[in-house]
């Protein structure tokens, strides 16, 4: 059972416009989770991070927020670059340490 | 600075054959992770490790074994290897519990068996 559900596969943009990714959870225990990149042929990237006691976490051109009551994350970057052009994972945990992760969304950054 | 590094990076093993996967870290973590990555699923945690010679089961376990005898090592093991244990591998490492929550990835290590 998907604890982290990513519903859009893949995503296109236009460089420099808002990409929203966007994540749903289903365990209400969960009170941390992060964002991952993933370049084809490498490992995942750590992105950003939100714990349940914030609704939003800034880092440059990213942004998480968090809505507790809909179970319901999401990613905005602003502007979007060609080189943001990879999938994103969130992931969930309710311990800080077994994190539960969603299947990805391939986002294009069309220049 | 090295990172994560996985050894080897690709594989193919016939059923029932035995091998070990090598993840080193050289960033003085104290948290390893082992994780699988299919087709249409995310990546899903199959052992951690919270401290040498401590180990612990993640969410898909069956199958495998692990070892951490060493603060920078974690090895994953297939006794006997099958069709199903076809996937990417990834190991990670996390400095630990009160750090920013994000791991540090190895490139992977993509098996096959035949």
């Amino acid at each position: 059972d998907q604890q982290v559900k990513q519903n859009s596969p893949s995503l296109s943009v236009q460089e420099g416009r808002i990409s929203i990714l966007n994540c749903d959870y289903t365990n209400s225990m969960f009170d941390y989770f992060l964002w991952y990149k993933k370049y084809p042929a490498e490992g995942p990237t750590f992105l950003i991070s939100i714990s349940s006691i914030k609704d939003k976490n800034e880092d440059g051109r990213f942004t998480v927020f968090l809505n507790k009551s809909a179970k319901h994350l999401s990613l905005h970057i602003v502007p979007s670059q060609p080189g943001d052009s990879a999938v994103y994972f969130c992931a969930g945990s309710n311990t800080g340490n077994q994190f539960y992760f969603g299947t990805g969304t391939s986002l294009t950054v069309i220049p | 600075n090295a990172g994560v590094t996985q050894t080897p990076k690709f594989r193919v093993l016939k059923t029932g054959q035995s091998m070990t996967l090598l993840c080193a870290q050289d960033m003085n973590h104290e948290y390893m992770y082992w994780y699988r990555q299919d087709p249409g699923m995310g990546l899903r945690l199959i052992h951690y490790s919270v401290g040498e010679g401590t180990t612990a089961k993640g969410e898909v376990p069956d199958g495998y074994n692990v070892s951490r005898l060493k603060k920078q090592n974690f090895l994953l093991g297939l006794e006997s290897a099958a069709p199903s244990q076809t996937s990417v591998y990834f190991c990670a490492s996390r400095r630990d519990m009160t750090a920013n929550y994000g791991y540090t990835f190895g490139s992977g290590t993509r098996l096959t068996v035949v």
